[in-house]
């Protein structure tokens, strides 16, 4: 079966340190991978989105950063976090010919 | 992409049917229509799609009309897990692009005892 996992669940960094978010795929290949920022009590902001591996396309300028260096990893960063950056940040999949879209357990990300 | 509005926030009671309204006036002729349910601190989770008239699953209905410039989530029976955000989302169905939907603000809703 698919699944899709995300690490860490929370983390709470310092403005200015670095960030890292991982995402992996199981069960699936060369699925489209996504990710997505939620605000407190706002709707989802597509962040990124990959078809392939090396292919990223950004929605939004920011501080932040992905990478796509395995077909079922997708990886999130930054050099140096902005209070604004604090947020649900979910990563999502979609395999080729279907729909639906599969969504991750999150980080929460509190910059402090 | 076509923009979507929902209402903000609705409540209802237990064991009442729920219709949620999405309104999507620039709806292109490739577009289909999806909704997704997200609970507190987890990803969305999809719902339903469709393109025309009446599609029913195991949880919902969704409901488009003739000229698909809105549709509407129906789900029968609420419970208090129903409560949850509501997104109504559209776009092309298989895109080459993997271009995704854009998620609006949703619609809260609330099912009380």
């Amino acid at each position: 079966s698919q699944t899709i996992h995300q690490w860490p669940a929370t983390l709470v960094q310092p403005v200015g340190s670095p960030l890292s978010l991982e995402c992996t795929v199981e069960g699936t290949s060369n699925p489209n991978l996504y990710w997505y920022r939620q605000a407190a009590g706002r709707g989802l902001q597509l962040l990124f989105y990959s078809v392939g591996i090396g292919q990223i396309s950004s929605e939004v300028p920011q501080n932040l950063s992905a990478s796509r260096p395995q077909d079922r990893q997708f990886i999130l960063s930054s050099k140096k976090l902005l209070l604004s950056d604090s947020g649900f940040y979910l990563c999502a999949y979609r395999d080729r010919g279907h729909d639906e879209q599969f969504f991750g357990p999150g980080t929460r990300l509190t910059v402090l | 992409l076509a923009k979507t509005t929902q209402p903000i926030s609705m409540d209802s009671y237990e064991g009442q049917e729920v219709n949620i309204t999405c309104s999507h006036n620039n709806i292109a002729t490739n577009d289909y229509i999806t909704w997704y349910q997200q609970f507190p601190s987890q990803g969305p989770r999809f719902i339903i799609q469709g393109y025309k008239t009446k599609v029913t699953n195991e949880v919902a209905s969704l409901f488009i009309p003739a000229d698909r410039k809105s549709s509407t989530l129906s789900l029968p029976r609420v419970s208090l897990s129903d409560t949850a955000v509501y997104y109504c989302l559209v776009g092309e169905r298989r895109s080459g692009s993997a271009r995704q939907l854009t998620f609006g603000s949703g619609t809260q809703l609330t099912v009380l005892p």
